[in-house]
Formats: C-alpha cells, sequence, structure tokens
C-alpha cells in the first residue's frame, strides 16, 4: 500500500511570508498532483507534476517533483489570506497502483 | 474544462431512510468515477471506485451493501446511502476522470447530515 506523507500538518503563518510544504512517501508514483480545499468544497486542482526533477510555477507557487518521484514539495511567495485551506497531495492510480491522497497541510495565513 | 458537479449540495434525512447523491462530468466523458468521504479537519478517504457499464470496486471496509454505487453513464455516477444512519453523516465528494490520465477532477461535495 502506498502512503503519503504530509508535513507539517499545520501551518500559521503572517501574510508576506513565505513557506513551504512537503509530500513525501517511500513508494514512486508516475505522478503527483496538488490540491487546495476550502472548507464546504471539493479540492481544486493546481497542479500535476509527472517528470522527476519537474518544476511547475503557477503565480506565488511553486511546485516540484523529487528527482525519484517520491517526493514533492510546494513552495508559496508572499503567502496571502486567500491562500488559507487545506492543501493536499495525491498520486498513484496507474501501473497497478491505487489512487492515494495525503493527510493534508492546514495553512492560515492572517492578515 | 473538467468540471464535475455534485447533487445536492447538502441533504438532511432521517435515520433509516435512504439518500441518493449524483455526480456528473459537465464537459467531458469520464470513464472513471471516485467516492470519497471526509470527516471534519481530516483528509479524503477513498470508498469505491467505477467505471462506466461496471460494478463499482469497494475499499476494504467500506460495505456495498449499505453505499450503492451505479455508473450508468459516461458523465453520471450515483451512490446512494442505504438505511442512513448518525454516523453516516460526512462529507460525500465524487471525482471523476477520463482515459488513462492519473488527474482526477473534484465536484463540491455534498454534505449529507442523518437525524
Amino acid at each position: 500500500t502506498q502512503l503519503l506523507e504530509q508535513s507539517p500538518q499545520f501551518l500559521s503563518i503572517q501574510e508576506g511570508e513565505n513557506l513551504t510544504v512537503y509530500c513525501n512517501s517511500s513508494s514512486v508514483f508516475s505522478s503527483l498532483q496538488w490540491y487546495r480545499q476550502e472548507p464546504g468544497e471539493g479540492p481544486v486542482l493546481l497542479v500535476t507534476v509527472v517528470t522527476g526533477g519537474e518544476v511547475k510555477k503557477l503565480k506565488r507557487l511553486t511546485f516540484q517533483f523529487g528527482d525519484a518521484r517520491k517526493d514533492s514539495s510546494l513552495h508559496i511567495t508572499a503567502a496571502q489570506p486567500g491562500d488559507t485551506g487545506l492543501y493536499l497531495c495525491a498520486g498513484g492510480g496507474n501501473y497497478g497502483q491505487n489512487f492515494v491522497f495525503g493527510p493534508g497541510t492546514r495553512l492560515s495565513v492572517l492578515p | 474544462g473538467a468540471v464535475v458537479s455534485q447533487h445536492p449540495s447538502w441533504v438532511i434525512c432521517k435515520s433509516g431512510t435512504s439518500v441518493k447523491i449524483e455526480c456528473r462530468s459537465l464537459d467531458f466523458q469520464a470513464t472513471t468515477m471516485f467516492w470519497y468521504r471526509q470527516f471534519p479537519k481530516q483528509s479524503l478517504m477513498l470508498m469505491a471506485t467505477s467505471n462506466e457499464g461496471s460494478k463499482a470496486t469497494y475499499e476494504q471496509g467500506v460495505e456495498k451493501d449499505k453505499f450503492l454505487i451505479n455508473h450508468a453513464s459516461l458523465t453520471l455516477s450515483t451512490l446512494t446511502v442505504t438505511s442512513a444512519h448518525p454516523e453516516d453523516s460526512s462529507f460525500y465528494i465524487c471525482s471523476a476522470k477520463s482515459g488513462g490520465g492519473d488527474t482526477q477532477y473534484f465536484g463540491p461535495g455534498t454534505r449529507l447530515t442523518v437525524l
């Protein structure tokens, strides 16, 4: 069974600060996805990373897929209150792997 | 593109009744749909995977007779919670994907409260 771990579990920062959240596994994944979920809503896909070492940028968000495709990171520059939410990584679904979600990182950006 | 809708958004029902939740892919054909449940402040837990025209595959610990899933077309899957009890109260979320890609697109969720 493939498991995804995320750290930190909770993060509370001031507006304007930078932060990085991590998604780790002992298994190799064909791809990893990052989602953001707000209370009472479904997760919204932010990015899919496929190639080991890949870096993708989405405005102030930078996503990186580890060279071995076992881990990923999400870096947010100059965080804003609108970035508040639950950040979930997910992977699998191919090559016989079950699709799994990490436990999430709950981010709170204070004005 | 890749929009998934769910209906209803929220539902309150009495214990012992059945509730049906619909999940639709609006602008693409979903060969595979997934049903998740999420408890407050927790991550998503996969309940079952369904492919159009086939029986759903349930995760370990999920009662197939209690959570009936029907994926009758490439744009519609339904989850029926039968004989609902208060412990079934949760946030139910569906997702859909097309073809062999990994990416799933999620619906907005349905909040079920069983009194």
